[in-house]
C-alpha cells in the first residue's frame, strides 16, 4: 500500500475541459512533487512544492497549474490540455529535500486527453 | 545540465546475478538514488549513495564512484519478481530537483 494517495486513478477529459488532480500524504512530508511519465520513458519533473512554497517550475506550460492548499494536499489542475498531454501524473513526498531524502511516490493519475 | 545514461534493457537468468550501470554527468551532486518499477506502478525506492563504495541491503547492493560519474545497482540470486525497470535518479545542487535516467528495463528468465 502506499502512503501517498492519488485521484483520480484514471481520467479522461477533452481539450476544452477543466478538471483536477488531486494527491495527499500524513507522513508529516514538507516537500511535494508533481512528475510526467510517458510510456517506457522516466518520470519527468514538473514541480516541487517545499514547505507549501513552489520552488521549483520545469518550465511548464500554463496550462497546468499547481496548488498546494496545505501541507499534506497537492492539487494540480488541467485546463485546455491536449493530446500530448496524456501520461501517467506521478504525485511523490519527502520528509526533506530530494537531495537527501527519498521520495515516496503515488500510484499515479492517467490521464488521457482526446 | 544534467545527462543520466543507462542500458535500455538488460535479461538476466532466475537465481544469477545483474549489474546495471549508470553515468551521469550533473551540475553539482547531492547523492544518487535507485528506484524499481513495475510495470504499472509507481517507482519504489531502492537505495541512496552520497559518499564514494558501496551499499548493501539484503540482495540488492549499490556502488557509486563521484569522480567517474558512475554508479551501479547490483542484484543477487535474481527472482522472477525482479523483472522491473530499474530507475537512477541523481540531485544536484541545493536544491529539490531530482532528475531519473533513461531507467533500464530488466528482465529475469526461468
Amino acid at each position: 500500500d502506499t502512503e501517498v494517495t492519488q485521484t483520480p486513478k484514471h481520467l479522461v477529459m477533452g481539450m476544452t475541459n477543466k478538471k483536477s488532480l488531486k494527491c495527499e500524504q500524513h507522513m508529516g512530508h514538507r516537500a511535494m512533487y508533481w512528475y510526467k511519465q510517458k510510456a517506457k520513458k522516466p518520470p519527468e519533473l514538473m514541480f516541487v512544492y517545499s514547505y507549501e512554497k513552489l520552488s521549483i517550475n520545469e518550465s511548464v506550460p500554463s496550462r497546468f497549474s499547481p496548488e498546494c492548499p496545505n501541507s499534506s494536499l497537492l492539487n494540480l489542475h488541467l485546463h485546455a490540455l491536449q493530446p500530448e498531454d496524456s501520461a501517467l501524473y506521478l504525485c511523490a513526498s519527502s520528509q526533506g529535500g530530494a537531495y537527501n531524502s527519498p521520495l515516496h511516490f503515488g500510484n499515479g493519475t492517467r490521464l488521457t486527453v482526446t | 545540465g544534467q545527462n543520466i545514461d543507462q542500458p535500455t534493457e538488460m535479461t538476466a537468468t532466475e537465481g544469477a546475478i545483474v549489474q546495471i550501470n549508470c553515468t551521469y554527468q550533473t551540475s553539482g551532486f547531492n547523492g544518487l538514488f535507485w528506484y524499481q518499477q513495475h510495470a504499472g506502478e509507481a517507482p519504489t525506492f531502492l537505495s541512496y549513495n552520497v559518499l564514494d563504495g558501496l551499499e548493501e541491503k539484503g540482495r540488492f547492493s549499490s556502488f557509486l564512484s563521484r569522480s567517474k560519474g558512475y554508479s551501479y545497482l547490483l542484484l543477487k540470486e535474481l527472482q522472477m519478481k525482479d523483472s522491473a525497470s530499474y530507475l537512477c535518479a541523481v540531485s544536484g545542487g541545493a536544491t529539490n530537483k531530482l532528475i531519473f535516467g533513461t531507467g533500464t528495463l530488466l528482465a529475469v528468465q526461468p
